[in-house]
Order: structure tokens, then C-alpha cells, then sequence
């Protein structure tokens, strides 16, 4: 298994909401990312887990909460979100943990979101 | 700190054409080079990458060699096809605690 998976691969939600992004992966990497991308914009860094641990937050709003249960499963846990918000979110995970960094990254598809 | 300059797009070529596009860099340190890849509708996938200077990295018919001397990784193909339209990012990583650092991208698009 070479993939990270995300679900769901679309999601629309009103500003009062509150719902979960899910990725997973079982390729034994120990860092994984959150990710967000604006259309025609490269990914901009989220959230960073390295050993299960967080170990970068890039000034991220609280309405995004990342949550690491386990080695193979990332969440994002979104709340109050603003349609700015409006996104394509990625999620990512390398080989080695944060603290080495000699590895490309491998993406999942991405869920797109959609704050009305 | 560190950057990735790519060349302005997008970048529009008929079938079989020759494909450049240029990626330079500036890094503390000494960086690994990655392409990435992103089709429409899609997640970004790891095209090729090259972690020392003048390795080359090849895949899909795609290459870039490490150019340390001129701080560059050029992507190349020799005659592209057009299921090679898609967003392509250069990206940069130099070692501990650092994060993937990418270019703008570039949109190329083939027509038959």
C-alpha cells in the first residue's frame, strides 16, 4: 500500500457546522501534514505530526484542530469555518520524521471544501 | 531562508514538443530538489526528485539534474504527450525540521 487516503473527497458545510476531515496511511511513515491549497496557488503548511506528536502549528485558526490518533490516521476537525475557508486540503506523509528531512512527501487526493 | 523560483506560465505545446521548465533555488544549507505533480481534480504526486548535486532524477519520461553551480533543477521531456497537462511545482527541503518549500507552479498544456 503506496497511498494516503483521504475522505471525503468532497465536502460542503455551513458556517454553524462542525465536521472531520479523515487521512490514512499505512506506509509506516512517521510525519504526516495538513495541507491547504487555493486554486492555482501551490499547497501552503498547516500542521505537522512527527511521531504522533504535533510538532508545527504555521498560525493556524483554532476553528482547524488537527488530531493524530494513531500512526496511520490523521484528522482535521473543523468548526465555525468561514467561507474563505473554502479550500482544497491536503494531506501528506514522509518516510522520516520531522527531525530528518530527506524524504519527498506523498499526497493524498485532497477533500474539497465548501463553506456556504 | 529558503525559495523556489519557477518560470512564469502557463506554458502551452503541441504533441511530441520538447519540454523545459525552469526551477532555480536559494537554500541554507544543501537542499533535496523535488518535482511534484498535480492533474486536474487531483492530490499532487512526487514526479522525481534528486538529493545531492548533479544527480539526476528521471521518471515517466521526465528528467532533472541537480545543478548546484547555478542553483537550478530544469525539468525536461523529450516529446510530451498530452496526459502530461497538468500543474507542476519545484519544491525544496533542506534537511532537519525543515518544510517543503515550493515554487508557484507552472500550468502546461498539450494539445494534439
Amino acid at each position: 500500500d503506496t497511498e494516503v487516503t483521504q475522505t471525503p473527497k468532497h465536502l460542503v458545510m455551513g458556517m454553524t457546522n462542525k465536521k472531520s476531515l479523515k487521512c490514512e496511511q499505512h506506509m509506516g511513515h512517521r510525519a504526516m501534514y495538513w495541507y491547504k491549497q487555493k486554486a492555482k496557488k501551490p499547497p501552503e503548511l498547516m500542521f505537522v505530526y512527527s511521531y504522533e506528536k504535533l510538532s508545527i502549528n504555521e498560525s493556524v485558526p483554532s476553528r482547524f484542530s488537527p488530531e493524530c490518533p494513531n500512526s496511520s490516521l490523521l484528522n482535521l476537525h473543523l468548526h465555525a469555518l468561514q467561507p474563505e475557508d473554502s479550500a482544497l486540503y491536503l494531506c501528506a506523509s514522509s518516510q522520516d520524521g520531522w527531525a530528518w528531512g530527506n524524504y519527498g512527501y506523498t499526497f493524498g487526493s485532497g477533500t474539497r471544501l465548501t463553506v456556504v | 531562508g529558503n525559495s523556489v523560483t519557477q518560470m512564469e506560465g502557463p506554458v502551452t505545446l503541441s504533441e511530441e514538443a520538447f519540454l523545459t521548465i525552469n526551477c532555480t533555488y536559494t537554500a541554507t544549507g544543501y537542499p533535496s530538489l523535488f518535482w511534484y505533480v498535480q492533474y486536474p481534480g487531483e492530490g499532487l504526486q512526487l514526479l522525481l526528485k534528486a538529493t545531492k548535486a548533479d544527480d539526476k532524477g528521471s521518471n515517466k519520461g521526465f528528467e532533472a539534474t541537480y545543478r548546484k553551480e547555478t542553483t537550478s533543477f530544469h525539468l525536461e521531456k523529450g516529446s510530451v504527450q498530452v496526459s502530461d497537462s497538468a500543474v507542476y511545482f519545484c519544491a525544496l527541503r533542506t534537511g532537519a525540521n525543515s518544510k517543503l518549500t515550493f515554487g508557484k507552479g507552472i500550468t502546461l498544456s498539450v494539445r494534439p
